[in-house]
């Protein structure tokens, strides 16, 4: 079957706008993650579902990020008066349970690459 | 607050050489551990994994043993071929990775 897919792959915009990501895990991955990774840098945890409902948004650096995944499936990563500090890959991972002490495999998305000019 | 940390890079090793990428992690209860492998122009994908303390985690002739005692979990290849080259990530199951090493084996 299809991996996880993530549009756009990249996206350049200007200071202060509005943007949004979008993450299609795994059929029947009832778990999904996104992360940050900057240049040199590991992934930085940002959020987690399980199922519709946030789990753990605890890696969410500031009110102006915000993820959503409405029907349990496709997840949406929105950020808001962007700066040009968030530019970063954002990558998005599905698991089909997960959560802390899980020992389920998250299979990755190719990132979308997100320029704050 | 759990955390890991790996080896610094980059490492450049000659074909056929040992590896070993260090990684030790500091956490509350008893994750899992992973490694990740990001192969050039590719996204992430997992390399190996260990559920348990003691347990071998084994993929494409690397290997890595979950030892609890020095919070540990280190990488590693008897014999590196070129299409190694890659940046590998150890992570913990409760989503946090480290930085990641940089790998170039030359021919």
């Amino acid at each position: 079957g299809a991996g996880v897919s993530q549009t756009p792959s990249n996206k350049v915009t200007e200071k202060g706008k509005y943007v949004e990501l979008r993450c299609d895990p795994i059929s029947g991955h009832t778990a999904l993650y996104w992360y940050r990774q900057s240049l040199g840098q590991g992934p930085e945890f940002l959020i987690y579902f399980q199922g519709t409902g946030a789990a753990d948004d605890s890696g969410l650096p500031n009110d102006r990020f915000f993820a959503v995944r409405p029907e349990g499936s496709v997840s949406t990563l929105k950020i808001q008066r962007t700066e040009r500090g968030d530019s970063a890959v954002y990558l998005c991972a599905s698991s089909l349970g997960g959560g802390p002490q899980s020992t389920d495999t998250q299979y990755f998305g190719p990132g979308t690459r997100l320029t704050v000019l | 607050g759990d955390s890991v940390t790996q080896m610094e890079g980059p490492v450049t090793l000659s074909e056929e050489a040992f590896l070993t990428i260090n990684c030790t992690y500091t956490a509350t209860g008893y994750p899992s551990l992973f490694w990740y492998v990001q192969y050039p122009g590719e996204g992430l994908q997992l390399l190996l994994k260990a559920t348990k303390a003691d347990d071998k985690g084994s993929n494409k002739g690397f290997e890595a043993t979950y030892r609890k005692e020095t919070t540990s979990f280190h990488l590693e290849k008897g014999s590196v071929q070129v299409s190694d080259s890659a940046v590998y990530f150890c992570a913990l199951s409760d989503m946090r990775f480290g930085a990641g090493t940089r790998l170039t084996v030359k021919p």
